[in-house]
């Protein structure tokens, strides 16, 4: 079956430092891919998405390139803030009907 | 606009217990999907409905069951609870066949603790 992994948090970072969060995937035929974001108090929000090999999504300075040689989509950002502060979930859609598998997060927490 | 709204936000049952969780879509939407989400862990999938159908279903058990309104509004229904249903429970919206796979819009989720 479909499955997503990804790095284990926390993750801490002072305010400006470049952020990697690695994210792997398992999936039958050709999914799309999903950072979706939780911040204190709020629901998960679709962050970025990507829906084929070599594309880039993009979003608020976060992007994430679709791998399929190595099924990766890390998220990046070149200077975070104290306001990136949120956890952080890598997901996938293999059927293409909104069903949804995501990874366990990742919790970042920006320092200034 | 009204994003997606979920009720009740917070609720304790004991073991044994049934429960049921409403939401409502966000407004031209008209599939609605329910996840769990147990302490630091990532949303699991239940099931989801269109057109007042399940259409598909994840890995829990009959206790968990559905329906949803010609008003495309939810219900999450859940008998017989365990300790290990305490999670806080999603709903998610999105709209069938505009190609935009994944594109869920989620409420901020009930939260559901069995004593």
């Amino acid at each position: 079956g479909d499955s997503v992994t990804q790095m284990e948090g926390p993750v801490t970072l002072s305010e400006e430092a470049f952020l990697t969060i690695n994210c792997t995937y398992t999936a039958t035929g050709y999914p799309s891919l999903f950072w979706y974001v939780q911040y204190p108090g709020e629901g998960l929000q679709l962050l970025l998405k990507a829906t084929k090999a070599d594309d880039k999504g993009s979003n608020k300075g976060f992007e994430a390139t679709y791998r399929k040689e190595t099924t990766s989509f890390h998220l990046e950002k070149g200077s975070v803030q104290v306001s990136d502060s949120a956890v952080y979930f890598c997901a996938l859609d293999s059927g293409g009907y909104q069903k949804v598998t995501f990874g366990t997060g990742t919790k970042l927490q920006v320092i200034p | 606009d009204a994003g997606v709204t979920q009720s009740p936000t917070h609720l304790i049952k004991t073991r044994g217990q049934q429960v049921t969780l409403r939401c409502s879509p966000k407004s031209g939407h008209d599939t609605v999907s329910w996840y769990q989400q147990a302490l630091g862990q990532g949303p699991q999938f239940i099931f989801q409905y269109y057109e007042e159908e399940e259409r598909q279903r994840g890995n829990f058990p009959d206790r968990f069951s559905g329906h949803q309104f010609p008003n495309y509004s939810s219900e999450l229904n859940v008998n017989a609870l365990l300790l290990g249903d305490s999670a806080l429970y999603l709903c998610a919206s999105s709209l069938t066949g505009t190609g935009a796979p994944g594109e869920l819009f989620f409420g901020e989720g009930s939260r559901l603790t069995v004593l």
